[in-house]
């Protein structure tokens, strides 16, 4: 089983607005990672945790929390989103946490922020 | 800075007629090649991985290839479902767990 999960699927939200985007693996990763990804371009990094502690910040502004309450989970808390926020959220997991093997990446959450 | 470059952008084939996507990398210490297959709206499936400069490896009618400075992922005879995104991405020896991806070549196959 390669699967991760991602929670919701879609989400609208308005700029005073505070959701969490959620995120759940069972392959026993130890590297989990959020992306972002705008419309016909590549993914961007924004947050990387291995063994649940937050190991990269891609100079992600504060508007975006990321949370890892354990091994399976990966949260990504937003408050006071911009418009040009909107975009493509994807979850990934890999299992070695020196990028060696692949990264299997969830079907992605797409948010609107109006 | 590790840097990937794909072409061609977007490919359109017929039905039954092979071709090969381009992916030109520079990387300091390459730890992994990776590609992937993206629906629109979806999230990137994985394909194959590479690790070293002459590897192949093969899925149903893909096929990945590596040498020292491009990966090519060869399509033999697409079918309609093959329609996608193909991104090619790279692990290099700075930056651990961060991937760089290209842009990705939009690969049309018509009937």
């Amino acid at each position: 089983d390669t699967e991760v999960t991602q929670t919701p699927k879609h989400l609208v939200m308005g700029m005073t607005n505070k959701k969490s985007l959620k995120c759940e693996q069972h392959m026993g990763h130890r590297a989990m990672y959020w992306y972002k990804q705008k419309a016909k371009k590549p993914p961007e990094l924004m947050f990387v945790y291995s063994y649940e502690k937050l190991s990269i910040n891609e100079s992600v502004p504060s508007r975006f929390s990321p949370e890892c309450p354990n091994s399976s989970l990966l949260n990504l808390h937003l408050h006071a989103l911009q418009p040009e926020d909107s975009a493509l959220y994807l979850c990934a997991s890999s299992q070695d946490l020196q990028g060696w093997t692949e990264a299997f990446f969830g079907q992605g959450t797409r948010l609107t922020v109006v | 800075e590790d840097q990937v470059t794909q072409s061609p952008e977007a490919l359109r084939l017929q039905e039954g007629e092979s071709s090969s996507l381009n992916c030109s990398y520079t990387v300091s210490g390459l730890r992994g090649l990776f590609w992937y297959r993206q629906d629109p709206g979806k999230g990137p499936e994985f394909l194959f991985t590479l690790y070293s400069a002459g590897e192949e490896k093969e899925k149903e009618r893909l096929k990945a290839t590596l040498t020292k400075k491009e990966s090519f992922l060869h399509i033999t005879a697409p079918k309609p479902e093959d329609s996608a995104t193909y991104l090619c991405a790279v692990q290099g020896n700075t930056g651990f767990q961060k991937l760089v991806f290209g842009t990705g070549t939009r690969l049309l196959v018509s009937p």
